[in-house]
């Protein structure tokens, strides 16, 4: 159980070009899941909290207008990438709590996005 | 602020041998929680184990076990009989209580040499 999907898991795009992420808990309903960004042979940092229905609280220096969170409903959130350049191109993971077990967040096997 | 200090960036170990992870951690609260959490070449991270701060008994599951010194701030990993397949980054982590928020580590990429 606590089982956490990202779509997709690789994507290239264009300088410029808006691209989603998908995270999805597939059994179970997570109030709350987690944005992460992950550069090459370094650590995860926390770019944003997004709770079901309410809008995401952003980390300290995460630009809201550049990453959109969106978390319509209970088992997905969506964290999407506006007008993407080169520097954005990195290893995105998100996670989620499951109902009863708090303390632990359960990870998606993230998204490699490079953009050209 | 809560942060958490990885200080070793790589170890390696031979394969059915004893390694351990240090990591250290600042913070002004009583009670909270620490994770390891592995992230093998898939990229996907795995938890590990957990420790809860008010427990004084060390975690253990199966070949994996904490040593939790709570006045020094300290929480390492041990990993006895180690595998090939135990090679991977290893995170520590820190729970932030009322936000719910994780900490992270550098990470200590171990290499397990047959």
């Amino acid at each position: 159980g606590a089982v956490v999907s990202q779509h997709p898991s690789r994507v290239i795009c264009k300088s410029g070009t808006s691209v989603k992420i998908e995270c999805r808990s597939l059994d179970f309903q997570a109030t709350t899941m987690f944005w992460y960004r992950q550069f090459p042979k370094q650590s995860l940092m926390l770019m944003a909290t997004s709770n079901e229905g309410s809008k995401a609280t952003y980390e300290q220096g995460v630009e809201k207008d550049k990453f959109l969170i969106n978390h319509a409903s209970l088992t997905l959130s969506t964290l999407t990438v506006t007008s993407a350049h080169p520097e954005d191109s990195s290893f995105y993971i998100c996670s989620a709590r499951a109902p009863g077990r708090l303390r632990e967040q359960f990870f998606g096997p993230g998204t490699r996005l490079t953009v050209l | 602020a809560q942060t958490v200090t990885q200080s070793q960036p790589e170890m390696s170990v031979q394969e059915a041998e004893t390694v351990t992870l240090s990591c250290t951690y600042d913070t002004s609260e009583s009670d909270y929680y620490l994770f390891w959490y592995k992230q093998p070449p898939s990229r996907q991270m795995i938890l590990v184990i957990r420790q809860e701060a008010y427990k004084q008994q060390n975690a253990t599951e199966n070949r994996f076990s904490v040593n939790f010194q709570k006045a020094a701030k300290s929480f390492s990993l041990k990993i006895s009989d180690s595998q090939l397949g135990d090679a991977a980054m290893y995170f520590c982590a820190y729970l932030i209580q009322g936000a719910q928020k994780l900490v992270f580590g550098q990470g200590t990429r171990l290499t397990i040499n047959p």
